[in-house]
């Protein structure tokens, strides 16, 4: 199992230029999410699904969007693109959300630039 | 709301120590505490959890107990290695469908 993949690895992008990261994983898993993480800080999410074509908002979704049309794929769209993006992207799933058997599976993140 | 509160780093040790990294919480109810841990340029690995009040966690050598009473679920190790340098985050999960994390504390292990 590949686990969690995400690409690309790195990308420097223009302000008002958009641009999609892509994230798959091959575990089967129903929920799958997204998180930024700032130099120096937690991870905060951005938006998170329950499953194919069910989508929902995290802590941080402006300027952001989700779609979920297979259980494998949950890409992450940023239209329009500002320097408070600039940041590090991961991508997670996970089987259940029940807590005894809570475990997310991180990607290897998209280190992402605005300027 | 849920919060997590770690202990700034980065924190510098040399190799053998004892390793103590503080992180408390504040939650409702009763939730599973976590400590996920992050090697330089990847993502995030769970390391240990505790599901209940009192519960010990542990893994490769890292152990944290759940203390409902002082809320905290510190996360300690006898003897550090190199290998041992990365990124720590505590979080929580209480019955709803997100990982709350901490800041994150910065580990350094020095030959």
């Amino acid at each position: 199992n590949a686990g969690v993949t995400q690409t690309p690895k790195f990308r420097i992008l223009k302000i008002g230029q958009s641009m999609t990261l892509q994230c798959t994983q091959d575990m089967n898993h129903n929920y799958m999410y997204w998180y930024r993480q700032d130099p120096g800080m937690g991870l905060k999410l951005i938006y998170y699904s329950v499953g194919a074509g069910i989508t929902d908002k995290g802590e941080v979704p402006n300027g952001y969007n989700v779609s979920r049309s297979t259980t494998e794929d949950f890409p992450l769209r940023l239209e329009l693109a500002a320097p408070s993006q600039t940041s590090v992207y991961f991508c997670a799933s996970s089987y259940s959300l029940t807590s005894d058997s809570y475990e997310q599976y991180f990607g290897p993140g998209t280190r992402l630039t605005v300027t | 709301g849920n919060s997590v509160t770690q202990m700034e780093g980065p924190v510098t040790l040399s190799e053998e120590a004892f390793l103590t990294i503080n992180c408390t919480y504040t939650a409702t109810g009763y939730p599973s505490l976590f400590w996920y841990v992050q090697y330089p340029g990847e993502g995030l690995q769970l390391l240990l959890k505790a599901t209940k009040a009192d519960d010990k966690g542990s893994n490769k050598g890292f152990e944290a107990t759940y203390r409902k009473e002082t809320t905290s679920f510190h996360l300690e190790k006898g003897s550090v290695q190199v290998s041992d340098s990365a990124v720590y985050f505590c979080a929580l999960n209480n019955a709803g469908n997100m990982l709350t994390f901490g800041g994150g504390t910065r580990l350094m292990v020095k030959p």
